[in-house]
Protein backbone atom coordinates (compact mmCIF):
# COMPACT_ATOMS: atom_id res chain seq x y z
CA UNK A 1 0.00 0.00 0.00
CA UNK A 2 1.00 3.59 -0.36
CA UNK A 3 3.05 4.81 2.39
CA UNK A 4 5.53 7.84 3.80
CA UNK A 5 8.98 7.23 4.80
CA UNK A 6 10.39 10.34 7.64
CA UNK A 7 13.99 10.61 8.44
CA UNK A 8 15.44 10.94 11.04
CA UNK A 9 13.56 10.21 13.83
CA UNK A 10 15.21 12.37 15.78
CA UNK A 11 17.16 15.60 15.45
CA UNK A 12 19.69 17.43 17.12
CA UNK A 13 20.49 21.02 16.40
CA UNK A 14 22.24 23.89 17.89
CA UNK A 15 20.10 27.11 17.85
CA UNK A 16 20.66 28.65 15.19
CA UNK A 17 21.89 26.24 12.38
CA UNK A 18 19.77 24.94 10.42
CA UNK A 19 17.54 21.70 10.46
CA UNK A 20 16.35 19.58 7.60
CA UNK A 21 14.06 16.66 8.01
CA UNK A 22 12.92 14.70 4.84
CA UNK A 23 10.18 12.22 3.21
CA UNK A 24 9.97 10.07 0.47
CA UNK A 25 6.25 8.56 -0.50
CA UNK A 26 5.05 6.35 -2.82
CA UNK A 27 1.95 7.16 -4.57
CA UNK A 28 2.60 9.19 -7.39
CA UNK A 29 -1.13 10.54 -7.62
CA UNK A 30 -0.04 12.12 -4.56
CA UNK A 31 -0.36 15.86 -5.22
CA UNK A 32 -0.75 17.55 -1.91
CA UNK A 33 2.50 17.40 1.17
CA UNK A 34 1.63 19.20 4.49
CA UNK A 35 3.93 19.53 7.32
CA UNK A 36 2.67 19.90 10.61
CA UNK A 37 4.14 20.71 14.04
CA UNK A 38 3.11 19.25 17.69
CA UNK A 39 4.22 20.24 20.78
CA UNK A 40 4.11 18.27 23.73
CA UNK A 41 0.31 17.84 25.37
CA UNK A 42 -0.75 19.73 21.63
CA UNK A 43 -2.70 19.14 18.56
CA UNK A 44 -0.88 18.96 15.15
CA UNK A 45 -0.91 22.42 13.54
CA UNK A 46 -0.13 22.76 9.94
CA UNK A 47 3.00 24.80 9.31
CA UNK A 48 3.40 24.75 5.97
CA UNK A 49 2.21 22.87 2.54
CA UNK A 50 3.23 22.26 -1.38
CA UNK A 51 1.20 21.06 -3.72
CA UNK A 52 2.59 19.48 -6.57
CA UNK A 53 2.46 22.02 -9.02
CA UNK A 54 5.10 23.71 -7.10
CA UNK A 55 9.09 22.90 -6.24
CA UNK A 56 9.24 25.18 -3.28
CA UNK A 57 7.74 27.60 -1.22
CA UNK A 58 9.06 29.60 1.82
CA UNK A 59 7.14 30.91 4.88
CA UNK A 60 9.97 33.35 6.77
CA UNK A 61 12.22 30.82 8.34
CA UNK A 62 10.51 27.71 7.11
CA UNK A 63 10.86 25.70 3.23
CA UNK A 64 9.95 23.12 1.92
CA UNK A 65 11.00 21.51 -1.12
CA UNK A 66 9.19 19.04 -3.54
CA UNK A 67 11.04 16.15 -6.02
CA UNK A 68 8.24 14.89 -7.68
CA UNK A 69 10.22 12.70 -10.22
CA UNK A 70 12.20 11.17 -7.31
CA UNK A 71 9.29 11.22 -4.87
CA UNK A 72 10.85 13.27 -2.13
CA UNK A 73 10.09 16.34 -0.05
CA UNK A 74 11.79 18.10 2.87
CA UNK A 75 11.16 20.98 5.06
CA UNK A 76 13.95 23.00 6.06
CA UNK A 77 14.11 25.35 8.99
CA UNK A 78 16.38 28.28 9.12
CA UNK A 79 17.85 30.34 11.95
CA UNK A 80 16.44 27.68 14.64
CA UNK A 81 15.21 28.57 18.14
CA UNK A 82 14.17 26.97 21.04
CA UNK A 83 10.32 27.28 20.17
CA UNK A 84 10.93 25.35 17.23
CA UNK A 85 11.62 21.90 19.86
CA UNK A 86 8.79 19.85 18.40
CA UNK A 87 7.69 16.89 16.75
CA UNK A 88 7.23 17.71 13.00
CA UNK A 89 5.09 15.23 10.99
CA UNK A 90 5.45 15.24 7.03
CA UNK A 91 1.88 13.69 4.93
CA UNK A 92 0.99 12.86 1.42
CA UNK A 93 -2.46 13.38 0.10
CA UNK A 94 -3.72 9.71 -0.80
CA UNK A 95 -4.14 10.39 -4.51
CA UNK A 96 -5.75 13.37 -5.31
CA UNK A 97 -8.45 12.42 -2.44
CA UNK A 98 -8.90 13.61 0.99
CA UNK A 99 -6.79 11.23 3.00
CA UNK A 100 -3.47 11.90 4.43
CA UNK A 101 -0.73 9.04 4.55
CA UNK A 102 1.52 10.02 7.70
CA UNK A 103 5.45 10.16 8.44
CA UNK A 104 6.31 8.21 11.58
CA UNK A 105 7.48 11.78 12.41
CA UNK A 106 10.86 13.57 13.61
CA UNK A 107 11.12 14.72 17.04
CA UNK A 108 13.71 18.55 17.06
CA UNK A 109 16.01 19.02 19.80
CA UNK A 110 17.29 22.63 19.85
CA UNK A 111 20.51 23.16 21.87
CA UNK A 112 21.21 26.09 23.32
CA UNK B 1 -15.28 29.91 14.54
CA UNK B 2 -14.84 27.57 16.71
CA UNK B 3 -13.40 25.03 14.63
CA UNK B 4 -13.08 21.53 15.30
CA UNK B 5 -14.45 20.72 19.27
CA UNK B 6 -13.71 17.72 21.11
CA UNK B 7 -15.60 16.24 24.20
CA UNK B 8 -14.46 15.00 26.68
CA UNK B 9 -11.31 16.48 27.12
CA UNK B 10 -10.36 13.11 29.74
CA UNK B 11 -11.77 10.28 29.99
CA UNK B 12 -11.09 7.30 32.53
CA UNK B 13 -13.04 3.62 31.43
CA UNK B 14 -12.81 0.44 33.09
CA UNK B 15 -12.47 -2.76 30.77
CA UNK B 16 -15.89 -3.49 29.07
CA UNK B 17 -17.74 -0.35 29.65
CA UNK B 18 -18.53 1.58 26.27
CA UNK B 19 -18.74 5.50 25.70
CA UNK B 20 -19.01 7.69 22.84
CA UNK B 21 -16.05 10.55 21.68
CA UNK B 22 -18.18 13.49 20.83
CA UNK B 23 -16.53 15.85 17.43
CA UNK B 24 -18.16 18.72 15.72
CA UNK B 25 -16.75 21.77 13.34
CA UNK B 26 -18.19 24.38 12.23
CA UNK B 27 -16.10 25.17 8.97
CA UNK B 28 -18.81 23.13 6.50
CA UNK B 29 -15.65 20.82 5.53
CA UNK B 30 -16.65 17.45 3.96
CA UNK B 31 -14.29 15.78 5.26
CA UNK B 32 -13.46 14.39 9.14
CA UNK B 33 -11.86 12.05 10.72
CA UNK B 34 -10.41 10.64 13.75
CA UNK B 35 -6.92 9.45 14.35
CA UNK B 36 -5.14 7.76 18.05
CA UNK B 37 -1.83 8.69 18.88
CA UNK B 38 0.11 6.69 21.06
CA UNK B 39 2.53 7.91 23.62
CA UNK B 40 5.65 8.80 21.35
CA UNK B 41 3.93 8.00 18.27
CA UNK B 42 2.28 8.80 14.79
CA UNK B 43 -1.46 9.46 13.75
CA UNK B 44 -2.87 6.31 13.03
CA UNK B 45 -6.21 6.25 10.87
CA UNK B 46 -9.00 5.02 12.68
CA UNK B 47 -11.78 5.97 10.52
CA UNK B 48 -13.18 9.00 8.30
CA UNK B 49 -15.93 10.46 6.24
CA UNK B 50 -16.31 12.08 2.79
CA UNK B 51 -19.38 13.37 3.91
CA UNK B 52 -23.42 12.81 5.66
CA UNK B 53 -24.17 9.29 5.56
CA UNK B 54 -20.38 7.86 4.09
CA UNK B 55 -18.00 6.03 6.37
CA UNK B 56 -15.09 3.89 5.88
CA UNK B 57 -12.57 2.11 7.92
CA UNK B 58 -9.13 3.63 8.13
CA UNK B 59 -5.92 1.94 9.32
CA UNK B 60 -6.81 0.97 12.65
CA UNK B 61 -10.74 0.41 13.12
CA UNK B 62 -11.08 -2.64 15.30
CA UNK B 63 -13.15 -2.00 18.47
CA UNK B 64 -14.72 1.61 17.03
CA UNK B 65 -17.61 2.50 15.41
CA UNK B 66 -18.73 5.82 13.86
CA UNK B 67 -21.63 7.26 12.03
CA UNK B 68 -22.05 10.70 9.92
CA UNK B 69 -25.73 11.40 10.19
CA UNK B 70 -24.92 16.22 9.96
CA UNK B 71 -22.16 17.96 7.92
CA UNK B 72 -21.42 19.46 11.71
CA UNK B 73 -20.71 15.92 13.55
CA UNK B 74 -18.93 12.65 13.54
CA UNK B 75 -19.07 10.75 16.90
CA UNK B 76 -16.63 7.76 17.15
CA UNK B 77 -18.15 4.87 19.34
CA UNK B 78 -16.04 2.09 21.87
CA UNK B 79 -17.79 -0.85 21.99
CA UNK B 80 -16.10 -2.39 24.97
CA UNK B 81 -13.44 -0.93 26.16
CA UNK B 82 -9.66 -2.50 26.21
CA UNK B 83 -6.43 -1.12 27.85
CA UNK B 84 -5.13 -1.09 24.34
CA UNK B 85 -7.46 1.09 23.62
CA UNK B 86 -5.43 4.16 25.84
CA UNK B 87 -4.15 6.90 23.92
CA UNK B 88 -4.97 10.47 22.89
CA UNK B 89 -7.86 10.37 20.13
CA UNK B 90 -7.76 13.49 17.88
CA UNK B 91 -10.61 14.67 15.57
CA UNK B 92 -9.50 16.24 12.13
CA UNK B 93 -11.27 17.64 9.45
CA UNK B 94 -10.91 19.50 5.78
CA UNK B 95 -11.74 20.41 2.51
CA UNK B 96 -10.47 18.01 -0.28
CA UNK B 97 -6.68 18.27 -0.33
CA UNK B 98 -6.25 20.82 2.04
CA UNK B 99 -5.07 21.39 5.79
CA UNK B 100 -6.78 18.76 8.08
CA UNK B 101 -7.95 21.01 11.44
CA UNK B 102 -7.49 19.19 14.75
CA UNK B 103 -9.30 19.65 17.49
CA UNK B 104 -7.78 19.46 20.91
CA UNK B 105 -8.08 15.67 21.64
CA UNK B 106 -9.48 13.70 24.34
CA UNK B 107 -7.24 11.33 26.46
CA UNK B 108 -8.21 8.32 27.24
CA UNK B 109 -7.43 5.73 29.71
CA UNK B 110 -8.65 2.32 30.14
CA UNK B 111 -7.70 0.50 33.49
Amino acid sequence: GENVEQHPSTLSVQEGDSAVIKCTYSDSASNYFPWYKQELGKRPQLIIDIRSNVGEKKDQRIAVTLNKTAKHFSLHITETQPEDSAVYFCAASKGSNYQLIWGAGTKLIIKP
Amino acid sequence: NAGVTQTPKFQVLKTGQSMTLQCAQDMNHEYMSWYRQDPGMGLRLIHYSVGAGITDQGEVPNGYNVSRSTTEDFPLRLLSAAPSQTSVYFCASSYRNSEQYFGPGTRLTVT
